[in-house]
């Protein structure tokens, strides 16, 4: 198994350009998640998908962020406008709940905003 | 609200030497409780969770977590470190029908020869 993809690793944009991450979960894995993880607040949950429907996105910071999910295979996060605050490193992670709750990670995306 | 606190920001130790890093947590019902590993520039890999049954939970890396539920405590240990141990842990929290994961903010452990 290929684990959790994300795409690009490292992210490097000017304040008011739109970024896009990019999630590719576990095949057959039905709950994918997005976290944020900075220095000052540690790893946040900022939405997470339930077989493609968002159930909490009370994590997503702000309305410039926006979180979707088409397929079951694909989930894409986007900033738009970005700011230098937004500079943290995101991770999706995904399970399946008929195998235990353990969360999958991917290896993060880098966003450095200028 | 369900919440971790992982009291030791940075811990050293001598490789070799035993290792605990403390975990506390708060959550109302049956808690999951997990502890990942995070290497510089990786990301979080599971090293072991506790769901029901035995307390003491076995993991990778000759890890092993108990939970006690008097003290709202899974405390992760490893009898001897090795130098390829130095990295950041999390500890986190879950429960039964919510599955969303509450982390601690992480004990960065650095091994010295």
């Amino acid at each position: 198994d290929a684990g959790v993809i994300q795409s690009p690793r490292h992210e490097v944009t000017e304040m008011g350009q739109e970024v896009t991450l990019r999630c590719k979960p576990i095949s057959g894995h039905n709950s994918l998640f997005w976290y944020r993880q900075t220095m000052m607040r540690g790893l946040e949950l900022l939405i997470y998908f339930n077989n493609n429907v968002p159930i909490d996105d009370s994590g997503m910071p702000e309305d410039r962020f926006s979180a979707k999910m088409p397929n079951a295979s694909f989930s894409t996060l986007k900033i738009q406008p970005s700011e230098p605050r937004d500079s943290a490193v995101y991770f999706c992670a995904s399970f399946r709940a008929s195998g235990g709750p353990e969360q999958f990670f991917g290896p993060g995306t880098r966003l450095t905003v200028l | 609200a369900q919440s971790v606190t992982q009291p030791d920001i940075h811990i050293t130790v001598s490789e070799g030497a035993s290792l605990e890093l403390r975990c506390n947590y708060s959550y109302g019902a049956t808690p999951y409780l997990f502890w990942y590993v995070q290497s510089p520039g990786q990301g979080l890999q599971l090293l072991l969770k506790y769901f029901s049954g035995d307390t003491l939970v076995q993991g990778i890396k000759g890890f092993e977590a108990e939970f006690k539920r008097s003290q709202s405590s899974f405390n992760l240990r490893k009898p001897s470190v090795h130098w390829s141990d130095a990295a950041e842990y999390f500890c986190a929290v879950s429960g039964a029908g919510s599955y969303q994961l509450t982390f601690g903010k992480g004990t960065k452990l650095s091994v010295i020869p």
